[in-house]
């Protein structure tokens, strides 16, 4: 158990539609990664916030947002969802800023959009 | 952006066998990290390794920065190594804490 939590674990939902995602970091981690996993794209960086503020960029779509909130749990918003949109969203969770540090995964939300 | 290719793309392997995986980059990183994730999904970061060599058990790894490669080595395997390997880069030109991940290495160890 990597002490972060996701929920919910399974998401089906329709193309056109909005969901949003959880994460809670482990205690004491302040950074928050979200990342996405599909078959057409592979593993993709998505964003970073650190102690509520976005500190890095990916390849997230303007159709998502994510925010980090005073208690450090995330967010991830999906709107007018798409076929694409399939995928399974990892969170992950690290203790700074720095590279060096060592990211720990949650089990990951699988998004089905039929 | 940074390229980043894995290779092999599969490998099968006998419990006990020694195997390399390799990640080549197309430019300076001033991060590299490999993860592996197992049967279930779920996802772990084995190694910070932008430069240099590191050891963590039976893996280890090591990047050669200024030839644009790293290599994660796996001794002894069991078949709890199997799953898909990834490394991941973030290039000296794209914005701070901007990961690209490779394409992965599926791993498979019989008994």
């Amino acid at each position: 158990d990597s002490g972060v939590t996701q929920t919910p674990k399974h998401l089906i939902t329709a193309t056109g539609q909005r969901v949003t995602l959880r994460c809670s970091p482990r205690s004491g981690d302040l950074s928050v990664y979200w990342y996405q996993q599909s078959l057409d794209q592979g593993l993709q960086f998505l964003i970073q916030y650190y102690n509520g503020e976005e500190r890095a960029k990916g390849n997230i779509l303007e159709r998502f947002s994510a925010q980090q909130f005073p208690d450090l749990h995330s967010e991830l918003n999906l709107s007018s969802l798409e076929l694409g949109d399939s995928a399974l969203y990892f969170c992950a969770s690290s203790p700074s800023l720095a590279r060096a540090d060592t990211q720990y995964f949650g089990p990951g939300t699988r998004l089905t959009v039929l | 952006g940074i390229q980043v290719e894995q290779s092999p793309p599969d490998l099968i392997l006998q419990e006990g066998a020694n195997s390399t995986l390799r990640c080549n980059f197309s430019d300076s990183v001033n991060n590299l990290q490999w993860f592996h994730q197992n049967p279930w999904g779920q996802l772990i970061n084995l190694f910070y390794i932008p430069s240099g060599t590191k050891q963590n058990g039976r893996l280890s790894a090591t990047t050669v920065a200024t030839e644009r490669y790293s290599l994660l080595y796996i001794s002894s395997s069991q078949t709890t190594d199997s799953g898909v390997y990834f490394c991941a880069v973030e290039g000296t030109t794209d914005s701070w804490g901007k990961f690209q991940f490779g394409a992965g290495t599926q791993v498979v160890v019989t008994p």
